[in-house]
């Protein structure tokens, strides 16, 4: 089984400081996406890493995949209140072509207070 | 079509009726996904379809609960004789092709049930 597991599990800051959260497993993935959940709707794709040791940036988030396609980060720089989300990471199942079959972690809740 | 719409938002039964909860997929999209989210928990697969076609029911428990994405119209996930554990966000995704690697899933805002 396919677990990933997710660090911190909560995190406040304040504004303008710089963070960064963490996806690991014991398996290997051929990808992972990052997510993010606002209350009351649903997960909103940020990003997708393929290749190990992949830095991916948009604005202010840093997406990293490890060497060995078994962890990932996210590293998010002068956070903003903008910022406040549950972050998910996911990766496919890839037993019997159920590639489809995405495995979340459980999330890391950020609030950022302005 | 924005986005893929989910409806109700919310929904509350007793405890022995039926919910029924649908997904329009994005446009071109033809592969649905139900998700679903317990409290304290992460994102569970439920079921994957596509058109007229379940694909992959795995996740989702056997009894009580069932899936259709018909020809014409949204994918429904119907929950027979609710009980207060079935209480949770429901998410459906689309996609335009098999593998959301390339394509990435496009998840709805989800409808929250609650049984009481």
């Amino acid at each position: 089984t396919q677990l990933l597991e997710q660090s911190p599990q909560f995190l406040s800051i304040q504004e303008g400081e710089n963070l960064t959260v963490y996806c690991n497993s014991s398996s290997v993935f051929s990808s992972l996406q990052w997510y993010r959940q606002e209350p009351g709707e649903g997960p909103v794709l940020l990003v997708t890493v393929v290749t190990g040791g992949e830095v991916k940036k948009l604005k202010r988030l840093t997406f990293q995949f490890g060497d060995a396609r078994k962890d990932s980060s996210l590293h998010i720089t002068a956070a903003q209140p903008g910022d406040t989300g549950l972050y998910l990471c996911a990766g496919p199942g890839d037993s019997g072509g159920s590639n489809y079959k995405l495995t979340f972690g459980k999330g890391t809740l950020l609030t950022v207070n302005p | 079509n924005a986005g893929v719409m989910q409806n109700p938002r919310h929904l509350v039964r007793r405890r022995g009726q039926e919910a029924r909860l649908r997904c329009s997929p994005m446009k071109g999209h033809s592969h649905v996904y139900w998700y679903r989210q317990l409290p304290e928990e992460g994102l569970k697969f439920m079921v994957y379809l596509q058109k007229e076609n379940i694909i992959d029911e795995s996740g989702m428990p056997k009894e009580r609960f069932s899936a259709e994405f018909p020809k014409e119209g949204p994918s429904i996930l119907r929950i027979q004789q609710v009980v207060r554990g079935d209480s949770a966000a429901y998410f459906c995704a689309s996609s335009r092709g098999r593998y959301p690697e390339g394509y990435g899933y496009t998840f709805g805002s989800g409808t929250r049930l609650t049984v009481v």
